[in-house]
């Protein structure tokens, strides 16, 4: 079946720093991905929507030059987070799209670390 | 915001018991979706029910839709502590975006 991949699974970086995370679609086309984020004990949080060659669509009180989308093809989606703050330690989860269907598919997700 | 709300947000029950949790939500839907997540893993599909049906089963699992009332909710019968999860509920919008409860922390005891 389809495959979401996230690397890396773990990252640990210091403040100010950016880290940079993958999200591939590995056997389909991903027309669309989306990002979302979860805190500990919480439930997921739809961060933007990132469309293949286009600008991604940020969900309300994402801040876009904090979090910044790139999806240049089709089957990669990145997510970096920019001059990382300890708050920003947080499990990253991606999704994308099939172009036929609308099936939607979950990466396995990346957790995040700021010290 | 369009999450919805999931009750209980905890749940510890025995094994063999059943595990009935439920879900609200605000918008219109075509469907709601159920996703079981293990300690920081990502998720897992487990049901969908369409906004025409009321109910749906899936071996262990029956899960109910109340368009009238927002709200759904998923049995898990006969438990087993490898049901040990959170369970999330999640709606999808037209543009395709998911929008998930708060989610309900399962723990069952062996």
């Amino acid at each position: 079946g389809a495959v979401v991949s996230q690397h890396p699974s773990w990252v640990i970086c210091k403040s100010g720093t950016s880290v940079k995370i993958e999200c591939r679609s590995l056997d389909f086309q991903a027309t669309t991905m989306f990002w979302y984020r979860q805190f500990p004990k919480q439930s997921l949080m739809l961060m933007a929507t990132s469309n293949e060659g286009s600008k991604a669509t940020y969900e309300q009180g994402v801040e876009k030059d904090k979090f910044l989308i790139n999806h240049a093809s089709l089957t990669l989606s990145t997510l970096t987070v920019t001059s990382a703050h300890p708050e920003d330690s947080s499990f990253y989860i991606c999704s994308a799209q099939t172009g036929a269907g609308n099936t939607i598919y979950f990466g396995e997700g990346s957790w995040l670390t700021v010290v | 915001s369009q999450q919805g709300e999931e009750d209980p947000q905890a749940l510890s029950i025995q094994e063999g018991e059943n595990a009935t949790m439920n879900c609200s939500y605000k918008t219109s839907i075509n469907n709601l979706q159920w996703y079981r997540q293990n300690s920081g893993r990502g998720l897992v599909h487990l049901i969908l029910i369409r906004s025409n049906e009321r109910e749906k089963h899936s071996g262990r699992l029956r899960v109910t839709l109340d368009t009238s009332k927002k709200s759904s909710s998923l049995l898990i019968t006969a438990s087993r502590a490898a049901d040990t999860a959170s369970y999330f509920c999640a709606t999808r919008s037209t543009g395709n975006q998911f929008y998930f409860g708060t989610g309900t922390s399962l723990t069952v005891i062996p």
